[in-house]
């Protein structure tokens, strides 16, 4: 079974600082996911296929990585950006989603 | 528009059975990979399994085989998670989402099914 593992649990950062959220796999994964979710709210897809933006999602999100090392990297950070993300695997069956990383206002 | 509507949140006693629903509309409901993801309070997010809805193929997690029952209405584009004996640890919100981009990630969410098992 493929295990993701987010790091940091918890990022303090300030509006307009630039956001770096790692993901890393217990073995090669061929693509990666990043949700973001806001509380009492459902995850929404930002990036899918590693580096691929989903319709509506800004550009200041972007992905890259590959192998067993992910990053999801926010250009600066606006106001409604301080929520948590995961990432996802969907390499084989169970799929799986990393633990989280929480943004939170420094 | 894609929309998935879930049925509401219940409240359960241990050893009672439950049924919630998830209804898919505006979207070829039976060509896209359809998953239930459960989120126990302060956590984060799990896959339960997966169905197919056009053939009803179905896959579990290792930690749901066994515990939980998913199935689809293609009738009524409506997909369902099912436990016949409700524990407390079994306490959490439950999402579906629809799988999009060749079955990979979940493009569309429903809105959420809080579910409370305590005596």
């Amino acid at each position: 079974e493929i295990v993701l593992t987010q790091s940091p649990a918890t990022l303090s950062l300030s509006p307009g600082e630039r956001a770096t959220l790692s993901c890393r796999a217990n073995q090669s994964v061929n693509f990666l996911a990043w949700y973001q979710q806001k509380p009492g709210q459902a995850p929404r897809l930002l990036i899918y296929d590693t580096s691929n933006r989903a319709p509506g999602i800004p550009a200041r999100f972007s992905g890259s990585g590959s192998g067993t090392d992910f990053t999801l990297t926010i250009s600066s950070l606006e106001p409604e950006d301080f929520e948590v993300y995961y990432c996802q695997h969907r390499t084989s069956w169970p799929f799986a989603f990393g633990g989280g990383t929480k943004v939170e206002i420094k | 528009e894609v929309q998935l509507v879930q049925s509401g949140a219940e409240v359960k006693k241990p050893g009672e059975s439950l049924r919630i629903s998830c209804k898919g509309s505006g979207y070829r409901f039976t060509k896209y990979w359809f998953g239930w993801v459960r989120q126990m309070p302060g956590k984060g997010l799990e896959w339960m399994g997966i169905i197919y809805p056009d053939d009803s193929e179905t896959r579990y997690s290792p930690a749901c085989q066994g515990q939980v029952t998913i199935s689809v209405d293609k009738s009524i584009t409506t997909a369902y998670l099912q436990w016949s004996s409700l524990k407390a640890s079994d306490t959490a919100v439950y999402y579906c989402a629809r799988l999009g981009y060749s079955g990979s990630w979940g493009d569309y969410w429903g809105q959420g099914t809080p579910v409370t098992v305590s005596s």
